[in-house]
C-alpha cells in the first residue's frame, strides 16, 4: 500500500513571501492531519479534515495559514505571508477511520526554511 | 489540558542491552497512548499502542511499552537494543473522548552504540 505523499520535501523562502504544501493520504483514508514540526519539538496538530470538512483547526494561525480539501482526498497547506518563525517541518498524516484509537500514518514532511 | 513528558532528551545503550524511554502524561479521563519513532528525513512511523485491557502491550520491531495508571506512565522497553532502532522517539497522547487532538511529548533520541 502507498504511503501519505508530500511535495516539495524542501522549500526556502524570504519572510513574507508566500508557501504551498500538498499532501495525498493513504487510499481510502477519511481523515487527514496537518502538523508543524519545530526542530526539538513535537509535531503540533494545525488542522484536521474529516472528508472534506474541517473537524479542528483551533492551533491554526488563520490569519496566514490556510487549507482546504476540496474533494475529500488531497490537501494544500498555504502560508501567506511567511515569518521567521514558520520554520519548521510540515507533516501531513492520514487515518482510516475517526475514532481516537487510531494510528496516524505520517508522510515524509516538507521542511520550510524562511530567511 | 493534556500534556506528554519525555524527561530525557538522550538515552544511550550498548548493542545487546535493555534500553527504556520514558514517558508521563497528563489527561482529564483515560488515555489513549502511543509510540511513534521517526528516523532522519522520514516521516514518523507508528510503534504501538495502547487502548484498554492488557497494561504490557506489544508492538514493531521487538518494541513493548507498560501502561501504568497510577504513576500516569507508559515508558517504551526492548529487552535487547540494535544499533538500526538509533532514532527519535516520540509519545503522544489523546483523550478517549471524540475530537480531542494527539499531543506529542518533545521526543528522546536513542543512540545505541555497536
Amino acid at each position: 500500500e502507498a504511503g501519505v505523499a508530500q511535495s516539495p520535501r524542501y522549500k526556502i523562502i524570504e519572510k513574507r513571501q508566500s508557501v504551498a504544501f500538498w499532501c495525498n493520504p493513504i487510499s481510502g483514508h477519511a481523515t487527514l492531519y496537518w502538523y508543524q514540526q519545530i526542530l526539538g519539538q513535537g509535531p503540533k496538530l494545525l488542522i484536521q479534515f474529516q472528508n472534506n470538512g474541517v473537524v479542528d483547526d483551533s492551533q491554526l494561525p488563520k490569519d496566514r495559514f490556510s487549507a482546504e480539501r476540496l474533494k475529500g482526498v488531497d490537501s494544500t497547506l498555504k502560508i501567506q505571508p511567511a515569518k521567521l518563525e514558520d520554520s519548521a517541518v510540515y507533516l501531513c498524516a492520514s487515518s482510516g477511520r475517526m475514532g481516537a484509537y487510531n494510528e496516524q500514518f505520517f508522510g515524509p514532511g516538507t521542511r520550510l526554511t524562511v530567511l | 489540558a493534556q500534556s506528554v513528558a519525555q524527561p530525557e532528551d538522550q538515552v544511550n545503550v550498548a548493542e545487546g542491552n535493555p534500553l527504556t524511554v520514558k514517558c508521563t502524561y497528563s489527561v482529564s479521563g483515560n488515555p489513549y497512548l502511543f509510540w511513534y519513532v521517526q528516523y532522519p528525513n522520514r516521516g514518523l512511523q507508528f510503534l504501538l499502542k495502547y487502548i484498554t485491557g492488557d497494561n504490557l502491550v506489544k508492538g514493531s520491531y521487538g518494541f513493548e511499552a507498560e501502561f501504568n495508571k497510577s504513576q500516569t506512565s507508559f515508558h517504551l522497553k526492548k529487552p535487547s537494543a540494535l544499533v538500526s532502532d538509533s532514532a527519535l522517539y516520540f509519545c503522544a497522547v489523546r483523550e478517549t473522548q471524540a475530537g480531542t487532538a494527539l499531543i506529542f511529548g518533545k521526543g528522546t533520541t536513542l543512540s545505541v552504540s555497536s
